[in-house]
């Protein structure tokens, strides 16, 4: 089983639309997670990050926690183009490493 | 803003040759850290530093050593580079607050020939 693991899409959605993006992890211990987007060639940018189970919002963004569900999700509200990107979701286990899922690639349709 | 420099963007190689990637921080963080990354894998731990002369292997040591001799640098070393190796290399660096966030460099695309 893989410590971290997402949908690698392609997920598709319309301009203005809410993107959601999935992420489960198996390390019951984990304290902290982290969405990263990343462009083609380019490394990964942080968006979010999530300590705490509940709703986390920034801007156009929430991340939502589960411990109890192993589960993390990104929403993107009101969906743009420059959002197409590689989403990653990355958890801190009990150790001192990460661990990244591969990705979901996600499209914004003008 | 944190600021991880990685010294070359591209790089190319040929097999056995020895291979040196550099990383410098900016923000006097005691964590570093080397993935690669590869279609279908995502990013994977090769090593990884939480204080100067201090290493610890991550997932995929082999074939692969590291240098730290100063709190800013942390340095990648390829042995005796093979084709597949070839791949995008990041480095990474944190601090020791409870945040946890890791903070990339633009990466080195290398490839062995």
């Amino acid at each position: 089983q893989k410590e971290v693991e997402q949908n690698s899409g392609p997920l598709s959605v319309p301009e203005g639309a809410i993107a959601s993006l999935n992420c489960t992890y198996s390390d019951r211990g984990s304290q902290s997670f982290f969405w990263y987007r990343q462009y083609s060639g380019k490394s990964p940018e942080l968006i979010m990050s999530i300590y705490s189970n509940g709703d986390k919002e920034d801007g156009r963004f929430t991340a939502q926690l589960n411990k109890a569900s192993q589960y993390v999700s990104l929403l993107i509200r009101d969906s743009q183009p420059s959002d197409s990107a590689t989403y990653l979701c990355a958890v801190k286990n009990t150790g001192n490493q990460f661990y990244f899922g591969t990705g979901t690639s996600l499209t914004v349709i003008p | 803003d944190v600021k991880v420099t990685q010294s070359s963007r591209y790089l190319v190689k040929r097999t056995g040759e020895k291979v040196f990637l550099e990383c410098v921080q900016d923000m006097d963080h005691e964590n570093m850290f080397w993935y690669r990354q590869d279609p279908g894998l995502g990013l994977r731990l090769i090593y990884f530093s939480y204080d100067v002369k201090m290493k610890e292997k991550g997932d995929i040591p082999e074939g692969y050593s590291v240098s730290r001799e100063k709190k800013e640098r942390f340095s990648l070393i390829l042995e005796s580079a093979s084709t597949n190796q070839t791949s995008m290399y990041l480095c990474a660096s944190k601090g020791q607050t409870f945040k946890n966030i890791q903070y990339f460099g633009a990466g080195t695309r290398l490839s062995v020939l």
